[in-house]
Protein backbone atom coordinates (compact mmCIF):
# COMPACT_ATOMS: atom_id res chain seq x y z
CA UNK A 1 0.00 0.00 0.00
CA UNK A 2 0.94 3.82 -0.28
CA UNK A 3 2.52 5.21 2.68
CA UNK A 4 4.40 8.54 2.84
CA UNK A 5 6.90 9.26 6.13
CA UNK A 6 7.73 12.74 7.71
CA UNK A 7 9.20 13.83 11.09
CA UNK A 8 6.11 15.73 12.73
CA UNK A 9 8.73 18.78 13.51
CA UNK A 10 11.93 20.51 12.76
CA UNK A 11 13.55 23.50 14.36
CA UNK A 12 16.22 26.05 12.79
CA UNK A 13 17.65 29.10 13.43
CA UNK A 14 16.58 31.69 11.07
CA UNK A 15 19.21 32.17 8.53
CA UNK A 16 20.25 28.53 8.32
CA UNK A 17 19.11 25.84 6.22
CA UNK A 18 16.60 23.91 6.97
CA UNK A 19 15.85 19.95 5.35
CA UNK A 20 12.42 18.54 5.61
CA UNK A 21 12.85 14.86 4.62
CA UNK A 22 9.81 12.28 3.38
CA UNK A 23 10.17 8.92 2.45
CA UNK A 24 7.54 6.61 -0.03
CA UNK A 25 6.90 3.34 -0.48
CA UNK A 26 5.28 3.20 -3.28
CA UNK A 27 7.92 2.32 -6.02
CA UNK A 28 5.25 3.25 -8.96
CA UNK A 29 4.81 6.70 -7.66
CA UNK A 30 5.23 8.98 -10.93
CA UNK A 31 5.17 12.42 -9.14
CA UNK A 32 6.11 13.85 -5.80
CA UNK A 33 5.19 17.01 -4.32
CA UNK A 34 5.99 19.69 -1.42
CA UNK A 35 2.94 21.75 -0.40
CA UNK A 36 3.36 24.84 2.06
CA UNK A 37 0.50 25.01 4.98
CA UNK A 38 0.56 28.21 6.93
CA UNK A 39 -1.97 28.39 10.08
CA UNK A 40 -5.35 28.54 8.84
CA UNK A 41 -4.58 28.69 5.34
CA UNK A 42 -5.00 26.17 2.41
CA UNK A 43 -2.57 24.02 0.63
CA UNK A 44 -0.13 26.20 -1.53
CA UNK A 45 2.13 23.61 -4.45
CA UNK A 46 6.21 25.05 -3.55
CA UNK A 47 7.00 22.64 -6.41
CA UNK A 48 7.19 19.23 -7.92
CA UNK A 49 9.62 16.45 -8.76
CA UNK A 50 8.95 13.37 -11.50
CA UNK A 51 10.07 10.36 -10.53
CA UNK A 52 12.88 10.41 -13.77
CA UNK A 53 14.72 13.26 -12.09
CA UNK A 54 17.16 13.48 -9.30
CA UNK A 55 17.22 17.16 -8.24
CA UNK A 56 15.37 20.34 -8.89
CA UNK A 57 15.94 23.57 -8.03
CA UNK A 58 14.04 26.86 -7.91
CA UNK A 59 15.53 30.07 -6.13
CA UNK A 60 15.30 29.29 -2.37
CA UNK A 61 14.22 25.33 -2.92
CA UNK A 62 15.91 22.53 -3.53
CA UNK A 63 14.45 19.30 -3.78
CA UNK A 64 16.46 16.28 -4.13
CA UNK A 65 14.92 12.69 -4.89
CA UNK A 66 16.62 9.53 -4.30
CA UNK A 67 14.43 6.73 -5.88
CA UNK A 68 16.53 4.00 -5.03
CA UNK A 69 15.77 4.28 -1.13
CA UNK A 70 12.54 6.05 -1.92
CA UNK A 71 13.58 9.70 -0.52
CA UNK A 72 12.60 13.03 -0.87
CA UNK A 73 14.27 16.11 0.30
CA UNK A 74 13.37 19.86 0.47
CA UNK A 75 15.81 22.10 1.18
CA UNK A 76 14.65 25.98 2.19
CA UNK A 77 18.17 28.51 1.84
CA UNK A 78 18.15 31.04 4.37
CA UNK A 79 15.18 30.25 6.87
CA UNK A 80 13.17 32.92 7.40
CA UNK A 81 10.01 33.91 9.64
CA UNK A 82 7.81 33.81 7.03
CA UNK A 83 8.61 29.87 5.95
CA UNK A 84 7.19 29.47 9.49
CA UNK A 85 4.30 26.35 8.43
CA UNK A 86 3.85 22.86 8.01
CA UNK A 87 5.46 21.26 5.00
CA UNK A 88 3.62 18.80 3.41
CA UNK A 89 5.17 15.70 1.49
CA UNK A 90 2.49 14.12 -1.57
CA UNK A 91 2.87 11.47 -4.09
CA UNK A 92 0.88 10.66 -6.89
CA UNK A 93 0.32 7.92 -9.60
CA UNK A 94 -0.55 10.92 -11.90
CA UNK A 95 0.28 8.05 -14.78
CA UNK A 96 -2.19 10.11 -17.86
CA UNK A 97 -4.90 7.83 -17.13
CA UNK A 98 -7.06 9.28 -14.80
CA UNK A 99 -7.45 11.29 -11.42
CA UNK A 100 -5.13 9.53 -8.87
CA UNK A 101 -5.36 11.34 -5.98
CA UNK A 102 -2.22 12.79 -3.84
CA UNK A 103 -0.90 10.56 -1.05
CA UNK A 104 0.19 12.72 1.51
CA UNK A 105 2.31 12.79 4.79
CA UNK A 106 1.90 14.12 7.66
CA UNK A 107 3.15 17.16 7.44
CA UNK A 108 6.84 18.67 9.06
CA UNK A 109 5.86 21.54 11.52
CA UNK A 110 9.02 24.02 10.62
CA UNK A 111 9.56 25.93 13.73
CA UNK A 112 12.03 29.00 12.90
CA UNK A 113 14.10 30.36 15.70
CA UNK A 114 15.36 33.82 16.14
CA UNK B 1 -9.89 35.92 -9.68
CA UNK B 2 -9.76 33.04 -7.50
CA UNK B 3 -8.80 29.60 -9.15
CA UNK B 4 -10.33 27.06 -6.83
CA UNK B 5 -13.55 28.44 -4.21
CA UNK B 6 -15.38 26.53 -1.76
CA UNK B 7 -18.23 28.09 0.27
CA UNK B 8 -18.88 28.09 3.22
CA UNK B 9 -15.44 29.11 4.87
CA UNK B 10 -16.93 28.13 8.26
CA UNK B 11 -19.73 26.00 8.70
CA UNK B 12 -20.83 25.30 12.32
CA UNK B 13 -23.94 22.83 12.71
CA UNK B 14 -25.50 20.24 14.75
CA UNK B 15 -24.89 16.81 14.88
CA UNK B 16 -28.45 14.65 13.17
CA UNK B 17 -28.20 17.74 10.06
CA UNK B 18 -27.25 17.66 6.89
CA UNK B 19 -25.13 19.58 4.59
CA UNK B 20 -23.76 21.04 1.74
CA UNK B 21 -19.97 22.46 0.70
CA UNK B 22 -19.90 23.89 -2.80
CA UNK B 23 -16.66 23.96 -5.12
CA UNK B 24 -16.18 25.95 -8.16
CA UNK B 25 -12.74 26.36 -10.00
CA UNK B 26 -12.62 28.41 -12.94
CA UNK B 27 -9.69 27.00 -14.38
CA UNK B 28 -11.14 24.77 -17.14
CA UNK B 29 -9.92 21.40 -15.27
CA UNK B 30 -11.17 18.15 -16.04
CA UNK B 31 -10.92 16.79 -12.70
CA UNK B 32 -11.92 17.72 -8.61
CA UNK B 33 -11.27 16.17 -5.65
CA UNK B 34 -12.63 16.26 -1.99
CA UNK B 35 -9.94 16.17 0.88
CA UNK B 36 -10.27 15.77 4.16
CA UNK B 37 -7.98 16.94 6.81
CA UNK B 38 -8.63 16.71 11.07
CA UNK B 39 -7.44 18.00 13.79
CA UNK B 40 -3.83 16.72 13.60
CA UNK B 41 -3.46 17.62 10.46
CA UNK B 42 -3.66 14.81 8.48
CA UNK B 43 -4.96 15.20 4.50
CA UNK B 44 -6.79 12.23 3.17
CA UNK B 45 -8.40 12.08 -0.08
CA UNK B 46 -11.78 11.04 -0.58
CA UNK B 47 -13.14 11.35 -3.82
CA UNK B 48 -11.99 12.55 -7.34
CA UNK B 49 -14.34 13.18 -10.04
CA UNK B 50 -13.42 13.53 -13.74
CA UNK B 51 -15.25 14.79 -16.20
CA UNK B 52 -18.22 14.41 -13.83
CA UNK B 53 -17.54 10.87 -13.45
CA UNK B 54 -16.85 9.38 -10.27
CA UNK B 55 -13.07 7.72 -10.67
CA UNK B 56 -11.92 7.24 -6.62
CA UNK B 57 -14.30 6.64 -3.53
CA UNK B 58 -11.85 6.25 -0.71
CA UNK B 59 -13.17 4.40 2.22
CA UNK B 60 -15.45 7.22 2.91
CA UNK B 61 -19.08 6.29 5.27
CA UNK B 62 -22.01 6.35 2.63
CA UNK B 63 -23.46 9.83 4.47
CA UNK B 64 -20.80 11.20 1.81
CA UNK B 65 -22.30 11.65 -1.34
CA UNK B 66 -20.41 14.16 -4.32
CA UNK B 67 -22.30 15.65 -6.98
CA UNK B 68 -21.12 16.79 -9.47
CA UNK B 69 -23.54 18.95 -12.17
CA UNK B 70 -20.72 20.45 -14.29
CA UNK B 71 -16.92 19.88 -14.98
CA UNK B 72 -16.32 23.30 -12.58
CA UNK B 73 -18.08 22.01 -10.03
CA UNK B 74 -18.26 19.57 -7.41
CA UNK B 75 -20.21 20.05 -4.25
CA UNK B 76 -20.35 17.74 -1.10
CA UNK B 77 -23.34 16.58 0.37
CA UNK B 78 -23.37 14.98 4.02
CA UNK B 79 -26.03 13.42 5.53
CA UNK B 80 -26.77 13.30 9.29
CA UNK B 81 -23.67 14.92 10.49
CA UNK B 82 -21.51 13.48 13.67
CA UNK B 83 -19.11 14.77 16.07
CA UNK B 84 -16.17 12.94 13.84
CA UNK B 85 -17.10 14.22 10.48
CA UNK B 86 -15.12 17.88 12.26
CA UNK B 87 -12.38 18.62 10.33
CA UNK B 88 -11.67 20.79 7.18
CA UNK B 89 -12.18 19.71 3.86
CA UNK B 90 -10.21 20.51 1.13
CA UNK B 91 -11.33 20.99 -2.42
CA UNK B 92 -8.92 20.65 -5.32
CA UNK B 93 -8.64 20.25 -9.25
CA UNK B 94 -6.15 19.53 -11.83
CA UNK B 95 -5.49 19.68 -15.83
CA UNK B 96 -5.66 16.61 -18.03
CA UNK B 97 -2.78 14.35 -18.53
CA UNK B 98 -0.82 15.21 -20.53
CA UNK B 99 -1.63 18.95 -20.01
CA UNK B 100 2.04 19.78 -18.82
CA UNK B 101 1.17 20.48 -15.60
CA UNK B 102 1.05 18.00 -13.05
CA UNK B 103 -0.21 20.23 -10.11
CA UNK B 104 -3.34 19.79 -8.06
CA UNK B 105 -4.52 23.50 -7.36
CA UNK B 106 -6.19 23.63 -3.74
CA UNK B 107 -9.08 25.61 -2.36
CA UNK B 108 -9.24 27.93 0.85
CA UNK B 109 -10.63 24.55 2.59
CA UNK B 110 -14.34 24.57 4.75
CA UNK B 111 -13.79 24.23 8.33
CA UNK B 112 -16.49 22.13 9.30
CA UNK B 113 -17.46 22.25 13.13
CA UNK B 114 -20.40 19.34 15.20
CA UNK B 115 -21.48 20.48 17.94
Amino acid sequence: GEDVEQSLFLSVREGDSSVINCTYTDSSSTYLYWYKQEPGAGLQLLTYIFSNMDMKQDQRLTVLLNKKDKHLSLRIADTQTGDSAIYFCAESMYSGGGADGLTFGKGTHLIIQP
Amino acid sequence: DTAVSQTPKYLVTQMGNDKSIKCEQNLGHDTMYWYKQDSKKFLKIMFSYNNKELIINETVPNRFSPKSPDKAHLNLHINSLELGDSAVYFCASSPPPGAGAYEQYFGPGTRLTVT
